[in-house]
């Protein structure tokens, strides 16, 4: 089986800019969770959506809101970038809620 | 807000070393799970320990779960040069709910 795919893999923005990254679950695997990775902060749970609904919601501002296709295949989107989110953004496919496989990450950066 | 805090942050040993990260946590969870980064990649599972397990082993590692300290550790034995990375506890405190990751233990082996 494929793994989870991450695009883009590196990405600029300006401030004030909006960005859209997306991920492919593995096939079969109906809940997605994605997480924002910074030196200070470590891992930070954004949010997860199963079968298209958001289940679970991390404590980030509404500039952070995600989707979840019929394919499971899900998107993030950051709107009106600030300098502080720039970070590794990680997706994590599972099958069930507790082992998730992580993609590779896209790395976000706002100048 | 991290739920697991990794004890040492930073950890450094000699190959064929066994190695030893903890874990603590502050709410009751229904299972903990490890997971391992490679310098800034996605993560990789490695192991799952669910709240009515104590113990548990695959391959050369080793994982200890005391719910009554909420505290879990890992143990790497015979460590290997390819053991360097960074080592996170994720906890759920229900099956389906957010899993949480704790800021992680920066494992380096020495040749």
């Amino acid at each position: 089986k494929a793994g989870v795919t991450q695009t883009p893999r590196y990405l600029i923005k300006t401030r004030g800019q909006q960005v859209t990254l997306s991920c492919s679950p593995i096939s079969g695997h109906r809940s997605v969770s994605w997480y924002q990775q910074t030196p200070g902060q470590g891992l930070q749970f954004l949010f997860e959506y199963f079968s298209e609904t958001q289940r679970n919601k991390g404590n980030f501002p509404g500039r952070f809101s995600g989707r979840q296709f019929s394919n499971s295949r899900s998107e993030m989107n950051v709107s009106t970038l600030e300098l502080g989110d720039s970070a590794l953004y990680l997706c994590a496919s599972s099958l069930q809620a507790d082992h998730q496989y992580f993609g590779p990450g896209t790395r976000l950066t706002v100048l | 807000s991290q739920q697991g805090e990794e004890d040492p942050q930073a950890l450094s040993i000699q190959e064929g070393e066994n190695a030893t990260m903890n874990c603590s946590y502050k709410t009751s969870i229904n299972n903990l799970q490890w997971y391992r980064q490679n310098s800034g990649r996605g993560l990789v599972h490695l192991i799952l320990i669910r709240s009515n397990e104590r113990e548990k082993h695959s391959g050369r590692l080793r994982v200890t779960l005391d719910t009554s300290k909420k505290s879990s550790s890992l143990l790497i034995t015979a460590s290997r040069a390819a053991d360097t990375a960074s080592y996170f506890c994720a906890t759920a405190m229900n099956r389906d709910d957010k899993i949480i990751f704790g800021k992680g233990t920066r494992l380096h082996i020495l040749p």
